[in-house]
């Protein structure tokens, strides 16, 4: 069946760099695309949406890509502070299909 | 303050016990959804409303019984429950149901059934 994964688990990153979560989905016709934040204790927050129109799009300190050929799905995260710390989970939907989420790769930020 | 409260944040209930969550949204909006999330699982979808009308079921257990009695307000009622419904509950809230815009959710209400 179709599904939405990522390729790493857990990443690791130090304060000020920038780093790339990335996510593989498998629907072909998947025309609208989300990541989103978890932090400990707390519900997933919207980051940014990209509709399959476009290739890329930026967000405050965040930028989101598109590879449709390869149905790769890449959120960048430019600077990382402490406060980025969480799990983040990229979702697909598909026309009015529910949206499908990912398992989420854990981000920990080291000092 | 995400705009959706959830409560009671925690919860234990025996097996036998009934209980019921309570979810509210602030933002005007016309679809609210019930997800369950458990440790390394993607989100499960339950249940879905659209102007306090119920769209979907996800073949969910009749243990989870929800209502939605305005478009503000949904709750999950739970009775007879089982050890492995332990999970995180979170409430979302769409514009429109099935229209391609971000679910907003609640923090989530955890679960512990002994």
């Amino acid at each position: 069946g179709e599904s939405v994964g990522l390729h790493l688990p857990t990443l690791s990153v130090q304060e000020g760099d920038n780093s790339i979560i990335n996510c593989a989905y498998s629907n072909s016709a998947s025309d609208y695309f989300i990541w989103y934040k978890q932090e400990s204790g707390k519900g997933p927050q919207f980051i940014i949406d990209i509709r399959s129109n476009m290739d890329k799009r930026q967000g405050q300190r965040v930028t989101v890509l598109l590879n449709k050929t390869v149905k790769h799905l890449s959120l960048q995260i430019a600077a990382t502070q402490p406060g980025d710390s969480a799990v983040y989970f990229c979702a697909e939907n598909f026309g009015n299909e529910k949206l499908t989420f990912g398992t989420g790769t854990r981000l920990t930020i080291i000092p | 303050e995400t705009g959706v409260t959830q409560t009671p944040r925690h919860l234990v209930m025996g097996m036998t016990n009934k209980k019921s969550l309570k979810c509210e949204q602030h933002l005007g909006h016309n679809a609210m959804y019930w997800y369950k999330q458990s440790a390394k699982k993607p989100l499960e979808l339950m249940f879905v409303y659209s102007l306090e009308e119920r769209v979907e079921n996800n073949s969910v257990p009749s243990r989870f019984s929800p209502e939605c009695p305005n478009s503000s307000h949904l709750f999950l009622h739970l009775h007879t429950l089982q050890p492995e419904d332990s999970a995180l509950y979170l409430c979302a809230s769409s514009q429109e149901d099935g229209d391609n815009s971000p679910l907003h959710f609640g923090n989530g209400t955890r679960l512990t059934v002994t």
